[in-house]
């Protein structure tokens, strides 16, 4: 059982270059987030989703987009990276709970990544 | 809106010490409450978990128990260890969001 898979674990981008982050869970959970944490700091938010064809914001989304199109993925685009990128990208999923709320979250391994 | 607050790191305690590391939160409703831990170049994994108002998580040795009235989940153990050196984040559910402190770093001495 893979769990939650993200490719690549290592990216160097040029400023303006773009990329796609990619995040696939095998345990058809139907919440998945994307989070960022920076050097030294907690995680913050980026979008998650509820469902496939369902996406929203988190409490960074600047810079970012984000597709649905099934439950096992949830790729993050960058469209113009900027230096302001540079972090760590971790997806992670979860499943909703028998009172409708969500459970505990299951991470990836995470994305470095370095925009020079 | 709904949020996590722990205590800053870094912590550094000696083998065998006893480790608290604080953690509020705020929420309207009756979230889940959780600590996850982060060793060095991995993701985050759940360490436990607490679903209602006193209930006890526990694992490795580690516990919280969920206090509705101080909005409190602590985390406790009794006899750290050099293998638990790494990051520690609380986080609630809310809503369809997960919400995470900003982590206490923990470095343990031999």
């Amino acid at each position: 059982n893979a769990g939650v898979t993200q490719t690549p674990k290592f990216r160097i981008l040029k400023i303006g270059q773009s990329m796609t982050l990619q995040c696939a869970q095998d345990m058809n959970h139907n919440y998945m987030y994307w989070y960022r944490q920076d050097p030294g700091m907690g995680l913050k938010l980026i979008y998650y989703s509820v469902g496939a064809g369902i996406t929203d914001k988190g409490e960074v989304p600047n810079g970012y987009n984000v597709s649905r199109s099934t439950t096992e993925d949830f790729p993050l685009r960058l469209e113009l990276a900027a230096p302001s990128q540079t972090s760590v990208y971790f997806c992670a999923s979860s499943y909703e709970g028998s009172l409708g709320a969500n459970t505990e979250a299951f991470f990836g391994q995470g994305t470095r990544l370095t925009v020079v | 809106g709904d949020s996590v607050t722990q205590m800053e790191g870094p912590v550094t305690l000696s083998e065998e010490a006893f480790l608290t590391i604080n953690c509020t939160y705020t929420a309207t409703g009756y979230p889940s409450l959780f600590w996850y831990v982060q060793y060095p170049g991995e993701g985050l994994q759940l360490l436990l978990k607490a679903t209602k108002a006193d209930d006890k998580g526990s694992n490795k040795g580690f516990e919280a128990t969920y206090r509705k009235e101080t909005t409190s989940f602590h985390l406790e153990k009794g006899s750290v260890q050099v293998s638990d050196s790494a990051v520690y984040f609380c986080a609630l559910t809310s809503a369809s969001k997960i919400i995470f402190g900003s982590g206490t770093r923990l470095s343990i001495r031999p």
